[in-house]
């Protein structure tokens, strides 16, 4: 499968402080990139959905102005938590999407970042 | 409303039988049904993709889709205890995003 990356892949910071986390496809070109939240023992949830050159769509109930999303290239997103809180501690895992050969699309994870805000 | 459905679990299965893995799903014009891994601390690792009805075997492995019935299942045969693992059922709509389920947590007992 398509490999994507994400760094750092945990940070510690102190509250009020923002935090910048990078996304990479590695070897391939994408589109769209997604940002997913998981709170320990809950499932994944989606933040928001990043496209190349155009603002982020930001699902409902996630402050825009607090997850700062860019998609400047075809192979990398940036997620930044601006005055983190320790409410904010969390995994933050970054998606690619993929078209196969077939014309399929398939999203494949980044390895996540493991944010603390102390 | 579009929804994924799954059992929680946990589902425990002793080394060596068969797991199977259920999801249902609410809209009946979804087009692509993923099965991601998830390793306690890790991110998903997609495991399986099926997009028609059928069986699709890849390995150990094996998605069904029953689109009529609006379900989705993951056997994985002479299971493993490194396939110890919670199970995510996701499925598209279209060219929109992922709905996942809230996924399926698998034992398997050595």
């Amino acid at each position: 499968g398509a490999v994507v990356s994400q760094h750092p892949s945990w940070v510690i910071c102190k509250s009020g402080t923002s935090v910048k986390i990078e996304c990479r496809s590695l070897d391939f070109q994408a589109t769209t990139m997604f940002w997913y939240r998981q709170f320990p023992k809950q499932s994944l949830m989606l933040m928001a959905t990043s496209n190349e050159g155009s603002k982020a769509t930001y699902e409902q109930g996630v402050e825009k102005d607090k997850f700062l999303i860019n998609h400047a290239s075809l192979t990398l997103s940036t997620l930044t938590v601006t005055s983190a809180h320790p409410e904010d501690s969390s995994f933050y895992i970054c998606s690619a999407r993929i078209r196969t050969q077939r014309g399929l699309d398939e999203q494949f994870f980044g390895p996540g970042t493991r944010l603390t805000v102390l | 409303q579009k929804e994924v459905e799954q059992n929680s679990g946990p589902l425990s299965v002793p080394e060596g039988a068969i797991a199977s893995l259920n999801c249902t799903y609410s809209d009946r014009v979804s087009q692509s049904f993923f099965w991601y891994r998830q390793y306690s601390g890790k991110s998903p690792e997609l495991i399986m993709s099926i997009y028609s009805n059928g069986d699709k075997e890849d390995g150990r492995f094996t998605a069904q889709l029953n689109k009529a019935s609006q379900y989705v299942s993951l056997l994985i045969r002479d299971s493993q205890p490194s396939d110890s693992a919670t199970y995510l059922c996701a499925v598209s709509w279209g060219a929109n995003n992922l709905f996942f389920g809230t996924g399926t947590r698998l034992t398997v007992i050595p």
